[in-house]
C-alpha cells in the first residue's frame, strides 16, 4: 500500500526566508509525486510534477528515490505562498488513485 | 472553459432525504472523480470514472451512489445519509491520456451537511 508523510502539519516563515516543505512516500513500485496547493478560499490546484522537472512561483522539488523524499522548496518566501501545501502520490501502474499526504498549512508573516 | 464546476455550493439534509450533487467539466477530459474531504484532512478518493465508466470504488458505502450520464457530467447521488458524512465533497477531471501522471482539476467542491 502506498502512503504519504508529510511531517509538519504548520509551518511559519518571515517573508524573505526559504521554506522547505517535508514530504516521504512509501511505495513499492515507480510512482509520480505532485504537490498541490490551495489558497484561500481557492480550490485546489496542482503546483508541480515531479516529471516536469520545472519550477512553479519559485518552488521547486527534487524526487529522491533513494530517501524515498519529494520535498518542496523555495529560496525566498513571500506572503501570496501563504496556503495549505499537500504532497500527493499517483501509483505508476494503479492511475487515478491519486493519495494526497495530510497537508501542511504554510504562513508567512512579514 | 478551463473550470470544473459544482452544484450547489451548500447542501443540507436530513438523513432520511435523497439529494444529488452535480459536476461539470468542459475540457474535454475523459476521466472524473468524486472525493470527500473532512475539516483539516486531505481529500479522500471515493470514485473514478474513465470514459464514462466506472473503474475505480474505493469500498464507499451505498448510500453514496455515483452516475456518470456523458464525459461531461459527474453525478453523486446521496440517500439515507449519516451526519458522519457531512464534509467537503469534491469533483475533479483529467485528461485520461497521460495516465498516472494524469494532471486533476478540481472544482470549489459542495459542502455537505446531514442533519
Amino acid at each position: 500500500a502506498q502512503r504519504v508523510t508529510q511531517p509538519e502539519k504548520l509551518l511559519s516563515v518571515f517573508k524573505g526566508a526559504p521554506v522547505e516543505l517535508k514530504c516521504n512516500y512509501s511505495y513499492s513500485g515507480s510512482p509520480e509525486l505532485f504537490w498541490y496547493v490551495q489558497y484561500s478560499r481557492q480550490r485546489l490546484q496542482l503546483l508541480l510534477r515531479h516529471i516536469s522537472r520545472e519550477s512553479i512561483k519559485g518552488f521547486t522539488a527534487d524526487l529522491n528515490k533513494g530517501e524515498t523524499s519529494f520535498h518542496l522548496k523555495k529560496p525566498f518566501a513571500q506572503e501570496e505562498d501563504s496556503a495549505m501545501y499537500y504532497c500527493a502520490l499517483s501509483p505508476g501502474d494503479s492511475w487515478g488513485k491519486l493519495q494526497f499526504g495530510a497537508g501542511t498549512q504554510v504562513v508567512v508573516t512579514p | 472553459d478551463t473550470e470544473v464546476t459544482q452544484t450547489p455550493k451548500h447542501l443540507v439534509m436530513g438523513m432520511t432525504n435523497k439529494k444529488s450533487l452535480k459536476c461539470e467539466q468542459h475540457m474535454g477530459h475523459r476521466a472524473m472523480y468524486w472525493y470527500k474531504q473532512k475539516a483539516k484532512k486531505p481529500p479522500e478518493l471515493m470514485f473514478v470514472y474513465s470514459y464514462e465508466k466506472l473503474s475505480i470504488n474505493e469500498s464507499v458505502p451505498s448510500r453514496f451512489s455515483p452516475e456518470c450520464p456523458n464525459s461531461s457530467l459527474l453525478n453523486l447521488h446521496l440517500h439515507a445519509l449519516q451526519p458522519e458524512d457531512s464534509a467537503l465533497y469534491l469533483c475533479a477531471s483529467s485528461s485520461g491520456l497521460a495516465g498516472a501522471l494524469d494532471t486533476q482539476y478540481f472544482g470549489p467542491g459542495t459542502r455537505l451537511t446531514v442533519l
